[in-house]
């Protein structure tokens, strides 16, 4: 089976820039949650997507927003970049059960802001 | 609001020693508590499970357990091994499907 799987695995952007990360779930999993990991702050949850819906959300400002697919891909979208965005962004696939919680990571994507 | 605590943050063993990472939280009320391992730059790797009924885990070398009550968690590694060296982190996840992430112990073992 395979793994959850990210792309890019890097990238550089400028400031003010926008940016789409992309995450495809392990097959057969609903739930794709979105997680920033950076020195500072460490691992932040940003939100959730079940069945095309955003079910949950941290507190992160507007400029980053997301979408689920039919297919339960999902994509995460940070506008008008700032340096502070810079970190590893992680995405997680499970069930979506409550309870049944045991989530997958994909190996993450470095984003940079110069 | 949650609160995940780790403790220590950095630890160095020599190859063979058992140890044990250390894990906090406020809220008692979780679904369940995971353990991951994360090497330098990369994702991470889902090591175990805990569902809030359970009061341990095990796989392999790894012995994870659970007191819900008192908001702790506790992983112990045997006989370490200098592959073992990476930052473990523990997670709980509450109602909302989302996990509230400790900062980590880095481990390092030592040949």
């Amino acid at each position: 089976k395979a793994g959850v799987t990210q792309t890019p695995r890097y990238l550089i952007k400028t400031r003010g820039q926008q940016v789409t990360l992309s995450c495809s779930p392990i097959s057969g999993h609903r739930s794709v949650s979105w997680y920033q990991q950076t020195p500072g702050q460490g691992l932040q949850f940003l939100f959730e997507y079940f069945s095309e819906t955003q079910r949950n959300k941290g507190n992160f400002p507007g400029r980053f927003s997301g979408r689920q697919f039919s297919n339960s891909r999902s994509e995460m979208n940070v506008s008008t970049l700032e340096l502070g965005d810079s970190a590893l962004y992680l995405c997680a696939s499970s069930l979506g059960v409550a309870g049944d919680g045991e989530q997958y990571f994909g190996p993450g994507t470095r984003l940079t802001v110069t | 609001k949650q609160e995940v605590t780790q403790i220590p943050a950095a630890l160095s063993v020599p190859e063979g020693e058992n140890l044990v990472l250390n894990c906090s939280f406020t809220d008692s009320a979780i679904y369940n508590l995971q353990w991951f391992r994360q090497d330098p730059g990369k994702g991470l790797t889902s090591l175990l499970l805990i569902q809030s009924s359970q009061r341990e885990q095990t796989s392999g070398r790894l012995n994870a357990s659970l007191d819900k009550s008192s908001g702790r968690s506790t992983l112990y590694i045997a006989a370490s091994q200098p592959g073992d060296s990476a930052t473990y982190l523990c997670a709980v996840q509450t109602g909302a499907n989302n996990l509230f992430f400790g900062t980590g112990t880095r481990l390092t073992v030592i040949p």
